[in-house]
C-alpha cells in the first residue's frame, strides 16, 4: 500500500527565503513521488516526479526535489521564494505501473512580503 | 488552460438529487480520472477509465457512477446526494496506462454544492 504524510499544513517563509516543503511516503514497492500545485480556483499543476534514474529532480518555476529512499522522503526545495509561489502544494505517490495517485493531505505556502 | 476541460464550473442542488460532471480529456489522452477533493477527506481517487473501459476503482460510493464514451469524453454520475458530497471533483487525463511517464493533467474541477 502506498502513503504520503506531509508535515506541516502551513509553512510561512519570507518572499527570497528558502523554502522547504516535507514530504515522507510509505511504499511496499518502489515507488513514484509527485509534487503537484494548486492555486486557488484552480487544478493541480504537476512541479515534478520521481520516476527511477536521478534522486535529485528539477521541475518547473525553480523547485526541486530529492528522492531518499533511505529516509522515505521527498522534499520539495526552492532556493528563493517568490510572491507568486503562495499556494497549496500536495505530494503523491503511486505504486510503479499502478493507475491512480495517493495524495498528501496539503501543505499551504505563504510568502510574506 | 491544461487542456482538460470540466463541466460545469459550479453547482448547487439539494439533497436527494442526481447530477452529471463531465470531463473532456487532453486530445490524444486515453486515459480518464476522477478525483474527490474534500476538506474532510482530501484528494481521494475515484476511479478510472480508459479508451471506453473501467480499469481501476477507488474510494467510490455505490451512489457514483461513470463511464467514458466512444469520444473519450467521461461524465460521473453523483446520485441520492447528501450533504457530506459536496466537494470539488477533478477529471485528469494522461495518454497511456499508469502514472510511469507522463503523470497527470487535471482539469480545474467542479465544484458541487449540496443544499
Amino acid at each position: 500500500a502506498q502513503s504520503v504524510t506531509q508535515l506541516g499544513s502551513h509553512v510561512s517563509v519570507s518572499e527570497g527565503a528558502l523554502v522547504l516543503l516535507r514530504c515522507n511516503y510509505s511504499s511496499s514497492v518502489p515507488p513514484y513521488l509527485f509534487w503537484y500545485v494548486q492555486y486557488p480556483n484552480q487544478g493541480l499543476q504537476l512541479l515534478l516526479k520521481y520516476t527511477t534514474g536521478a534522486t535529485l529532480v528539477k521541475g518547473i518555476n525553480g523547485f526541486e526535489a530529492e528522492f531518499k529512499k533511505s529516509e522515505t522522503s521527498f522534499h520539495l526545495t526552492k532556493p528563493s521564494a517568490h510572491m507568486s509561489d503562495a499556494a497549496e502544494y500536495f505530494c503523491a505517490v503511486s505504486a510503479t505501473g499502478a493507475n491512480n495517485l495517493f495524495f498528501g493531505t496539503g501543505t499551504r505556502l505563504t510568502v510574506i512580503p | 488552460d491544461s487542456g482538460v476541460t470540466q463541466t460545469p464550473k459550479h453547482l448547487i442542488t439539494a439533497t436527494g438529487q442526481r447530477v452529471t460532471l463531465r470531463c473532456s480529456p487532453r486530445s490524444g489522452d486515453l486515459s480518464v480520472y476522477w478525483y474527490q477533493q474534500s476538506l474532510d477527506q482530501g484528494l481521494q481517487f475515484l476511479i478510472q477509465y480508459y479508451n471506453g473501459e473501467e480499469r481501476a476503482k477507488g474510494n467510490i460510493l455505490e451512489r457514483f457512477s461513470a463511464q467514458q464514451f466512444p469520444d473519450l469524453h467521461s461524465e460521473l454520475n453523483l446520485s441520492s446526494l447528501e450533504l457530506g458530497d459536496s466537494a470539488l471533483y477533478f477529471c485528469a487525463s494522461a495518454k497511456y496506462l499508469g502514472t510511469d511517464n507522463y503523470g497527470y493533467t487535471f482539469g480545474s474541477g467542479t465544484r458541487l454544492t449540496v443544499v
